[in-house]
């Protein structure tokens, strides 16, 4: 385990649902971030938390919305998603912000299917 | 064009046996090259994390190479198992964008017994 968990780790959900994935870090890290993982494409960085405050927004659909209540924990609030937003969501976090040598430690991903 | 090109895309070898992945980056200056592992329904893992100065670095049967001169990266995996099956992730560290990951596309390793 990498100390970084998802739940959940699979979900399906219609154009019409929302839903929210979670992320919660038990590594005592201060930055957190979100990425989408399409088949055969490079990671997609989403969203970057640093102490609790947005500091990084790549031009993300307002589809996604994310939130920090804390800097042990994110969410991903999803609603009215498209298809092509099927993928996996991977939730990260690291001590300082990662690009350093700041290690970044993954969680397992949530499997998401848009119907 | 992405900016970190990993080959071959995927790769099917024998239990036991070698194989070395590339990458190729464009990414300059850059501060550092990670190697990530990302087994099946799993977020990657770290292997190895180079500075720009550093040209080998080894963890177990996982040796990463760089030259910096040609922008390219090498992850050797010697004597290969079965749980070496995975994803390969090559990311650089981008000084021109604030340290930011750049990820490359990654390579698919399958071993078989």
């Amino acid at each position: 385990e990498t100390g970084v968990t998802q739940t959940p780790r699979h979900l399906v959900m219609g154009m019409t649902n929302k839903k929210s994935l979670k992320c919660e870090q038990h590594l005592g890290h201060n930055a957190m971030y979100w990425y989408k993982q399409s088949a055969k494409k490079p990671l997609e960085l989403m969203f970057v938390y640093s102490l609790e405050e947005r500091v990084e927004n790549n031009s993300v659909p307002s589809r996604f919305s994310p939130e920090c209540p804390n800097s042990s924990h994110l969410f991903l609030h999803l609603h009215t998603l498209q298809p092509e937003d099927s993928a996996l969501y991977l939730c990260a976090s690291s001590k300082g912000l990662a690009g350093g040598y700041n290690e970044q430690f993954f969680g397992p991903g949530t499997r998401l299917t848009v119907l | 064009k992405n900016q970190v090109e990993q080959s071959p895309q995927s790769l099917i070898i024998l239990e036991g046996k070698n194989c070395t992945l590339q990458c190729n980056y464009t990414v300059s200056p850059f501060s550092n090259l990670r190697w990530y592992k990302q087994d099946t329904g799993r977020g990657p893992v770290s292997l190895t994390i180079m500075t720009f100065s550093e040209n080998t670095k080894s963890n177990g049967r996982y040796t990463a190479t760089l030259d910096a001169d040609t922008k390219q990266s090498s992850l050797h995996i010697t004597a290969s198992q079965l749980s070496d099956s995975a994803s390969y992730i090559c990311v650089v560290s981008a000084i021109r964008y604030g340290n930011k990951l750049v990820f490359g596309a990654g390579t698919i390793l399958r071993v078989k017994s």
